[in-house]
């Protein structure tokens, strides 16, 4: 079955610019979306559909996706952002949601 | 605004069947644009999606955990059931029941109930 990888973690000082990548064979021909998970929460989606914000999610998270990497983008990231983040695809051949390990993003 | 709220037993024993049920409120359950379904979450680690089910019956599950489980709608009742048969420790986790969504191809998991947790001890 499909497998997307995601580095355990990722550093950012507040107000830069933090990239979490997801990476799959091909992925760029899938649909990525992009979940938020802080402890003891559910999990929020921040972006859908490579690229597209929920209402109320803030314009600072942005997403892309070509190639064999897809990529969120939180810009001028803020302490509230520290949170563990997900990617996840559909895999149509059999119906199943495929998530990626998660990355931890830690607020400096 | 659709809501979901999942409950369950919270401990069960070894080789005991997990029983939980995931009561929808809210929005439209019988339309066909959704799917509702079950991910799950052992402590410490990420999110490990079970299976889902249409409202005509249909379901997919997880390859690695398929034998073991069924899942199940009552429609009068808007309530989804998740049975995970013969637990073990590896069971213990947060259960999430979410809704998927495919509004341009493509399932993604757009409302989350609050989760329930399942502890799987002797």
């Amino acid at each position: 079955s499909y497998v997307v990888t995601q580095p355990p973690s990722v550093s950012v000082a507040p107000g830069q610019t933090a990239f979490i990548t997801c990476g799959g064979n091909n992925i760029g021909s899938k649909s990525v979306h992009w979940y938020q998970q802080k402890p003891g929460q559910a999990p929020v989606v921040v972006v859908s559909y490579n690229n597209d914000r929920p209402s109320g999610i803030p314009e600072r998270f942005s997403g892309s996706n070509s190639g064999h990497t897809a990529t969120l983008t939180i810009s001028r990231v803020e302490a509230g952002d520290e949170a563990d983040y997900y990617c996840q695809i559909w895999e149509s051949s059999g119906d199943h949601v495929v998530f990626g390990g998660g990355t931890k993003v830690t607020v400096l | 605004q659709v809501q979901l709220q999942a409950s369950g037993p919270g401990l069960l024993k070894p080789s005991e069947t997990l029983s939980l049920t995931c009561t929808i409120s809210g929005g439209s359950f019988d339309s066909g644009s959704y799917y509702w379904g079950w991910v799950r979450q052992p402590p410490g680690k990420g999110l490990d999606w079970v299976g889902l089910i249409r409202h005509s019956g249909y379901t997919s599950y997880n390859p690695s955990l398929k034998s073991r489980i069924t899942i199940s709608l009552d429609t009068s009742r808007k309530q989804m059931s998740l049975r995970v048969r013969s637990v073990t420790a590896a069971d213990t986790a947060v259960y999430y029941c979410a809704r998927h969504a495919n509004p341009h191809g493509g399932f993604f998991l757009d409302v989350w109930g609050q989760g329930t947790t399942v502890t799987v001890s002797s």
